[in-house]
């Protein structure tokens, strides 16, 4: 059974118009996790959120928000994104942010034409 | 702050052989390590963690990897590959503190020949 699922798989967005990904968890854990993966690169994390305490990372750029509006959803909101961000995105979550193991969604695939 | 480096960006081997992945550490505290993998247009799955507690640690699908502190390594082994090890392979420090999210090394592309 998923245990977390990003929706939908696949994306693909205009230049500019804003976008919306969004990810559940049937864990209950405390900690969801945006990551920014491109071609052949490692997982970027762009934000964090800690039960509702939110956590951006200092080079995320102001484009990217998140909401997460209860402990099961969250969401990676892209204001006007632009050919560079054309990516894999990937949530995640931990039951706490120490030692405990982070598990990972599918991935949604961002295209930007 | 913590960081990782994972040497070579594309290991290839025989089905049957020996794996090997190197994942090396730095880390101004006792580090807590991960090796996960991901296969292509997949997330990522954890294959094993060590957390302080005994420096062999064992994973799932065969692999394991041993903690060494005087070499600040934590290198991935796997005795005999099958084809279904053809992945990419992440090597993670947990950034210490509170914000204990997972900081990546750049991956290494397992391929398998037949």
């Amino acid at each position: 059974d998923a245990m977390v699922i990003q929706n939908p798989r696949y994306q693909v967005t205009q230049f500019g118009k804003p976008v919306t990904l969004s990810c559940s968890q049937t864990l209950n854990h405390n900690v969801m996790y945006w990551y920014q993966q491109k071609s052949s690169q490692a997982p970027k994390l762009l934000f964090h959120y800690y039960d509702k305490d939110f956590n951006n990372e200092a080079d995320t750029p102001d484009n990217f928000q998140s909401r997460r509006p209860n402990t099961s959803f969250c969401f990676l909101d892209i204001r006007s994104p632009g050919l560079g961000d054309a990516a894999m995105y990937l949530c995640a979550t931990s039951r706490d942010p120490i030692a405990t193991e982070a598990f990972f969604g599918q991935g949604t695939r961002l295209t930007v034409v | 702050a913590q960081s990782v480096t994972q040497l070579g960006s594309h290991v290839s081997v025989s089905e049957g052989a020996l794996v090997l992945l190197r994942c090396n550490y730095s880390s101004s505290v006792p580090p807590y390590l991960f090796w996960y993998v991901q296969y292509p247009n997949q997330g990522l799955q954890l294959l094993l963690k060590y957390t302080s507690a005994a420096t062999l640690v064992k994973g799932i699908n065969g692999f394991e990897a041993e903690f060494k502190k005087s070499e600040t390594s934590f290198h991935l082994t796997k005795p005999s590959a099958h084809m279904s090890d053809a992945a990419e392979y992440f090597c993670a420090v947990q950034r210490g503190g509170s914000q204990g999210n997972l900081i990546f090394g750049k991956g290494t592309k397992l391929s398998v020949k037949p």
